[in-house]
């Protein structure tokens, strides 16, 4: 089955560190661009960062620039967020997500995802 | 920042009724604009891609239209499963923006 599988969530303190993984089955893992997305809760959806298929371009949101690293290695299908200085409002669930069409293009839409891992930063 | 504000906030509806969302981007987006239903406890699903294009096994229900600013799904009659937060989102420029939701409930 195509699918994404998300790890490595929990409880961390304030200005503590975790790193997330995706793991990735039954495509060709790297075709593919990447993103995580999270969701705080109850509340909208909110890209995080975004590493391309051959991984030689990354971006960032600005709330999380300069503390989350996103990176993968597709040796091992798998791709990863370093989150460091965690926040109070870095609470959420963390979405891996796949965009749509194979390559190093623009197409960043997402047409798979995992059921996501929480992250909750205790204050 | 390219901000996606949608409307309404909660649409209350009934099976069979004909729905409109509107997305409203802050600035130009082209037709760089996807929309996603999410339910209860479960990930995003990607329904239309480039304002317009269903994605892959989307029901026919489902339509897409808009460029430049303004966006519209339409879901010409709903299912009960269709009960559901919609998002839309650009990819016109970074960041990558999300809009707040509008949430289709039973009514």
């Amino acid at each position: 089955e195509v699918q994404l599988l998300e790890s490595g969530g929990g409880l961390v303190q304030r200005g503590g560190s975790l790193r997330l993984s995706c793991a990735a089955s039954e495509f060709t893992f790297s075709s593919y661009a990447l993103s995580w997305v999270r969701q705080a809760p109850a509340k909208g959806l909110e890209w995080v960062s975004a590493m391309s298929a051959s991984g030689d371009r990354t971006n960032h949101a600005d709330s999380v620039k300069g503390r989350f690293t996103v990176s993968r290695d597709n040796s091992k299908n798998t791709l990863y967020l370093q989150m460091n200085s965690l926040r109070a409002e870095d609470t959420a669930v963390y979405y891996c997500a796949k965009v749509g069409v194979r390559g190093n293009g623009d197409f960043w839409y997402f047409d798979l995802w995992g059921r996501g891992t929480l992250v909750t930063v205790s204050s | 920042e390219i901000v996606l504000t949608q409307s309404p906030a909660t649409l209350s509806l009934s099976p069979g009724e004909r729905v409109t969302l509107s997305c409203r981007a802050s600035q130009s987006v082209s037709n760089y604009l996807a929309w996603y239903q999410q339910k209860h406890g479960q990930a995003p699903r990607l329904l239309i891609y480039d304002a317009s294009n269903r994605a892959t096994g989307i029901p026919a229900r489902f339509s897409g239209s808009g460029s430049g600013t303004d966006f519209t799904l339409t879901i010409s009659s709903l299912e009960p499963e269709d009960f559901a937060i919609y998002y839309c989102q650009q990819r016109s420029n970074w960041p990558l923006t999300f809009g707040g939701g509008t949430k289709v409930e039973i009514k």
